[in-house]
């Protein structure tokens, strides 16, 4: 079956520092990658995403590469704002693998401290 | 961002109690989606509709019962739940069915007394 594995966290950094949170997957088919977040009291929204195999996706200073070699991606920050505390989901939708969600990983926590 | 919102935002509601959730999205989209985020586990994909009709149901209890009227509008029925039911309902909805970013409403909190 389909996985996404992150770090859980609680991340956390001081402001403009590099930011790099880790995402490896498992598929069975050739999935679709995305970032979401989730602010305090709100909904998910959707980040960055990346369709095909080197593909770069970017948003709001993130970016996030699919690396099919290391089932990877990971989404990064050169700096980071006290804005972007929230929590961070990295997720996958498998278009082989017969299901019609995402498949989320747990979610990883980042607090950015002034 | 009001693409899809959901009502209502908290409720609280008793074992006994029957309840409904109600999502709505204005984007145009063919399919939606029921997740339920509870802390320190994952988001889980509930029930996923396409063109108005379920297509996955990801062995949720009976005590949910979803109905998607049109294809702007999905419930959650809910009745005789129990404490372990309260969690972050979230509703979302994608162009299609197949590998889609999915769009999320701002969620229900349910408390389960």
């Amino acid at each position: 079956g389909n996985s996404v594995t992150q770090m859980e966290g609680p991340v956390t950094l001081s402001e403009e520092a590099f930011l790099t949170i880790n995402c490896t997957y498992t598929a069975t088919g050739y999935p679709s990658l995305f970032w979401y977040v989730q602010y305090p009291g709100e909904g998910l929204q959707l980040l960055l995403k990346a369709t095909k195999a080197d593909d770069k996706g970017s948003n709001k200073g993130f970016e996030a590469t699919y690396r099919k070699e290391t089932t990877s991606f990971h989404l990064e920050k050169g700096s980071v704002q006290v804005s972007d505390s929230a929590v961070y989901f990295c997720a996958l939708s498998d278009l082989g693998g017969g299901a019609d969600g995402l498949t989320f990983g747990k979610g990883t926590h980042l607090i950015i401290q002034p | 961002e009001t693409g899809v919102t959901q009502t209502p935002r908290h409720l609280v509601m008793g074992m006994t109690n029957k309840k409904s959730l109600k999502c709505e999205q204005h984007l145009g989209h063919n399919a939606m989606y029921w997740y339920k985020q509870s802390a320190k586990k994952p988001l889980e994909l509930m029930f996923v509709y396409s063109l108005e009709e379920r297509v996955e149901n990801n062995s949720v209890p009976s005590r949910f019962s979803p109905e998607c009227p049109n294809s702007s509008h999905l419930f959650l029925h809910l009745h005789t739940l129990q404490p372990e039911d309260s969690a972050l309902y979230l509703c979302a909805s994608s162009r299609g069915q197949g590998p889609y970013e999915q769009y999320f409403g701002p969620g229900t909190r349910l408390t389960v007394t």
